[in-house]
């Protein structure tokens, strides 16, 4: 059974950092892209970040692209996302999925994690 | 604004059918893969389908999903209060370079 279990988020101050981690298991994690997606309150999803399954490639959301990092590794089947310069926009729930948005979706879904930005 | 559009809401009874419209671009639906995703609240998203008209393994026929040039539907059919949930369409923009969703249409089964 597929399952990802992200931790690190909490409350930061704007100008802070966090970093997210997604735990995963159940499947080949170094075979797949993987992605991460949030959701702000009353808002609806929003993509954020891919990476392919060898970290060659790295694609990012037009909001967070020079301020957020994500990065896996393969050997610990983890998922990561370095959060910097976080705005009160950021305020979201994290989630981390397997897969990519086009091709065969975003298969399997982590519960999230609360990233929450105030002052 | 998102790139995607869908309609904020729909309705119908238990047992009926209805569609939910995601319409974009040459950019993003009109030359790649379209996925739904159904979220219940309080829980995660969940794929329905994937590659405009496929669905994942343990997902009921009652979904389908078709697409026609920059417009995509996902049909619901013998609708159950246990489909009330908001849903999303999402594609890969290939001149944004980024993943899309739509807004999301809150679902309602009266």
């Amino acid at each position: 059974e597929v399952q990802l279990v992200e931790s690190g988020g909490g409350l930061v101050q704007p100008g802070g950092s966090l970093r997210l981690s997604c735990a995963a298991s159940g499947f080949t994690f170094s075979s797949y892209a993987m992605t991460w997606v949030r959701r702000a309150p009353g808002k609806g999803l929003d993509w954020v970040s891919s990476i392919s399954d060898n970290s060659d490639s790295t694609y990012y959301a037009d909001s967070v692209r020079g301020r957020f990092t994500i990065s896996r590794d393969n050997s610990k089947n983890t998922l990561y996302l370095q959060m910097n310069a976080l705005r009160v926009e950021d305020t979201a729930l994290y989630y981390c999925a397997k897969g990519k948005i086009f091709d065969s979706g975003l298969g399997s879904w982590g519960q999230g994690t609360l990233v929450t930005v105030s002052s | 604004q998102s790139v995607l559009t869908q309609p904020p809401s729909v309705s119908a009874a238990p047992g009926q059918k209805v569609t939910i419209s995601c319409s974009g671009s040459s950019s993003n639906i009109g030359n790649n893969h379209l996925s739904w995703y159904q979220q219940v609240p309080g829980t995660a998203p969940k794929l329905l389908i994937y590659e405009d008209d496929k669905r994942p393994s343990g997902i009921p026929d009652r979904f389908s999903g078709s697409k026609s040039g920059t417009s995509a539907t996902l049909g619901i059919t013998g609708l159950q209060t246990g489909d009330e949930a908001d849903y999303y369409c999402g594609a890969w923009d290939g001149s944004l370079n980024t993943g899309v969703f739509g807004g999301g249409t809150s679902l309602t089964v009266l």
